[in-house]
């Protein structure tokens, strides 16, 4: 099975900061990325698919790049309601999909 | 807007087994597949298992097989998800997710298991 790692395994920042999260695969996945948001209690919710593109009603602030083993996650411009878990999903030779262990956002 | 409900949490022994639904809001299954997933503390999704129902067709993570059944209503209205001979390391949340060729959006609601 494909094995995704994410870095920073945790980070703080404040409101208006910009962050970016990382995941490697540990093999090239072409652009079958995702990212999800999940907050303390909730299931998570789908930001990007296939790298980059935006899932209907995400804020902007949020973007998504790379291709391959590399891909990030961008945040311009914190908000407190992005104050959450990250995790990154491949989905290329699905199934299985597998997901990465999470970036937890925390306010500084 | 789609939406997935879940049944409720569950606390079973050792050795015993456990049968988890999932009701979908209208038509939501069509045309999709159901997926199960589940989410141990401080860790990320663990993926469990999909089921096709236009095709009647399951696949299952390795680790799991032979212990967990995932199936549907037809018309797909409602999935199921069971797992048998539990163990402590069973213990988790878990969720049903509308398959979307591996993308999954929406969840449920979440369904705790404990295993104790």
């Amino acid at each position: 099975d494909i094995q995704l790692t994410q870095s920073p395994s945790f980070l703080s920042a404040s409101v208006g900061d910009t962050v970016t999260i990382t995941c490697r695969a540990s093999q090239d996945i072409s652009s079958y990325m995702a990212w999800y948001q999940q907050k303390p209690g909730k299931a998570p919710q789908l930001l990007i698919y296939s790298a980059s593109i935006l899932e209907s009603g995400v804020p902007s602030r949020f973007s998504g790049s790379g291709s391959r083993t590399q891909f990030t996650l961008t945040i311009s411009g914190l908000q407190p309601e992005d104050f959450a878990t990250y995790f990154c999903q491949q989905f290329d030779g699905y199934p299985p999909a597998t997901f990465g262990p999470g970036t937890k956002v925390d306010i500084k | 807007q789609v939406q997935l409900v879940q049944s409720g949490a569950e606390v079973k022994r050792p050795g015993s087994s456990v049968k988890i639904s999932c009701r979908a809001s209208g038509d939501a299954f069509s045309g999709y597949a159901v997926t199960w997933v589940r989410q141990a503390p401080g860790q990320g999704p663990e993926w469990l298992g999909r089921f096709i129902p236009s095709l009647g067709v399951a696949k299952y993570a390795q680790k799991l097989q032979g212990r967990i059944t995932i199936t549907a209503d037809n018309p797909p209205t409602t999935g199921y998800m069971e797992l048998s001979r539990l163990t402590s390391e069973d213990t988790a949340v878990y969720y049903c997710v509308r398959d979307g060729g591996g993308l999954y959006q929406p969840w449920g609601q979440g369904t705790l298991v404990t295993v104790s």
